[in-house]
């Protein structure tokens, strides 16, 4: 168990349509990022929260959007759904910005139908 | 600015050995690897920094070469367990290779 939470499990929508996933970091971890793993695919950065703010971007498309409150956690919000947006979505947390090893969620199986 | 992995696929008999390469068009200073099993999260396995020593996660090992920009993970003797897909990752975990994987068979 890495310490992260993630949730929902799965989540199962329609086109058009707007979801919002959540995740819990590890205890004392500050640093959250978020990734996508579309199938079979490698990880691909989306965002990255520091204690709060943005600190890095990767190629997160303008539908999509995050943030991190001040309890830590975060949430990626992803809104006029694609069928292309069906991925696997990791949230990561480390303790620093850099250079600390990424403890994984389970994940949220997002499929847009 | 993705990182490149090599082999792709590896299939191997238990006890056997492998190694993994990443690769990187840019300047490297550190490099992560994790292992991810099917359906599961990755994990991670080690980190090597610039100027670090070589790194050991039980019978696996990782070494940092700074100036060709490369990164190899040796797996010695390997387990049934060390089936699954490897990712290496660079500039500050932002970038993730795509992955090499790995079979064990009895």
């Amino acid at each position: 168990d890495s310490g992260v939470t993630q949730t929902p499990k799965h989540l199962i929508t329609a086109t058009g349509q707007r979801v919002t996933l959540r995740c819990s970091p590890r205890s004392g971890d500050l640093s959250v990022y978020w990734y996508q793993q579309s199938l079979d695919q490698g990880l691909q950065f989306l965002i990255q929260y520091y204690n709060g703010e943005e600190r890095a971007k990767g190629n997160i498309l303008e539908r999509f959007s995050a943030q991190q409150f001040p309890d830590l956690h975060s949430e990626l919000n992803l809104s006029s759904l694609e069928l292309g947006d069906s991925a696997l979505y990791f949230c990561a947390s480390s303790v620093q910005q850099a250079e600390s090893p990424l403890h994984f969620g389970n994940g949220t199986r997002l499929t847009v139908t | 600015q993705q990182p490149v992995q090599s082999p792709q696929a590896v299939i191997l008999r238990e006890g056997e050995d492998a190694v993994i390469n990443c690769s990187s068009s840019k300047a490297l200073y550190s490099v992560h690897w994790y292992r991810q099993k099917h359906g599961e999260a990755p994990v991670f396995l080690m980190i090597l920094l610039k100027g670090g020593e070589q790194m050991r996660h039980e019978k696996i090992s990782a070494s940092f070469n700074e100036k060709k920009q490369q990164s190899s993970l040796y797996l010695t003797a390997s387990q049934l367990s060390y089936s699954g897909t490897y990712f290496c990752g660079t500039g500050n975990q932002f970038y993730f290779g795509t992955g090499t994987s790995l079979t064990v068979i009895p």
